[in-house]
């Protein structure tokens, strides 16, 4: 079974641009949540999308967004870019709904700069 | 104060040592997870419990609900074991997770 692909994988950005990041879960996964990773506050949690449904959203300003197609890939957009995006975002797919106890399946994670 | 706390912090090993990361817990949670990081940043997932204890060949995870304290611990240790530790809370709605600080392990041959 293929893992979580994430694409592109690197990523270079001017401040004010936008970007947008793509996680295709392993295939019959309906959750995928998002995280960014920086060295100062290491991994934070930004969204979960299960059916096409955001179900938790962490402490990210409005700038970053998300959703999940019928086929349960998912993409965030971070909207006008600011130097501390810098990070390596994140996805995880979960076969189940949640309640806690499914096991995250991780991608390999874009690294976006913004220069 | 974080709400997952590990330690510690760095870890130095001579290969073939036994080593502990621990992981403390003040929020409820559904399920505790041990995840390793590599350079290059992929995260593999090494456990996922609720009670009790799992291994898995060198690798042993123990959690104390009543004390909210979960330990994984490395046997006979190598090289290969270098990695970054991460001990994560998932809570009782949805999938999401709060992450530790990471340990970074270090097995010197």
């Amino acid at each position: 079974k293929a893992g979580v692909t994430q694409t592109p994988r690197y990523l270079i950005k001017t401040r004010g641009q936008q970007v947008t990041l793509s996680c295709s879960p392993i295939s019959g996964h309906r959750s995928v949540s998002w995280y960014q990773q920086t060295p100062g506050q290491g991994l934070q949690f930004l969204f979960e999308y299960f059916s096409e449904t955001q179900r938790n959203k962490g402490n990210f300003p409005g700038r970053f967004s998300g959703r999940q197609f019928s086929n349960s890939r998912s993409e965030m957009n971070v909207s006008t870019l600011e130097l501390g995006d810098s990070a390596l975002y994140l996805c995880a797919s979960s076969l189940g709904a949640g309640g806690g106890y499914n096991e995250q399946f991780f991608g390999p994670g874009t690294r976006l700069t913004v220069l | 104060k974080n709400e997952v706390e590990q330690s510690p912090q760095n870890l130095t090993a001579q290969e073939g040592e036994f080593i502990t990361i621990n992981c403390s817990y003040s929020v409820g949670i559904s399920a505790l997870h041990w995840l390793q990081q590599h350079p290059g940043g992929g995260i593999v997932s090494l456990f996922m419990l609720s009670s009790g204890k799992k291994k898995h060949g060198r690798l042993i995870a123990t959690i104390n609900i009543q004390e909210k304290h979960s330990s994984l611990h490395i046997t006979a240790s190598h090289p290969r074991d270098s990695a970054v530790y991460i001990c994560a809370g998932s809570m009782e709605y949805g999938n999401k997770l709060v992450f530790g600080a990471g340990t970074i392990l270090r097995v010197k041959s």
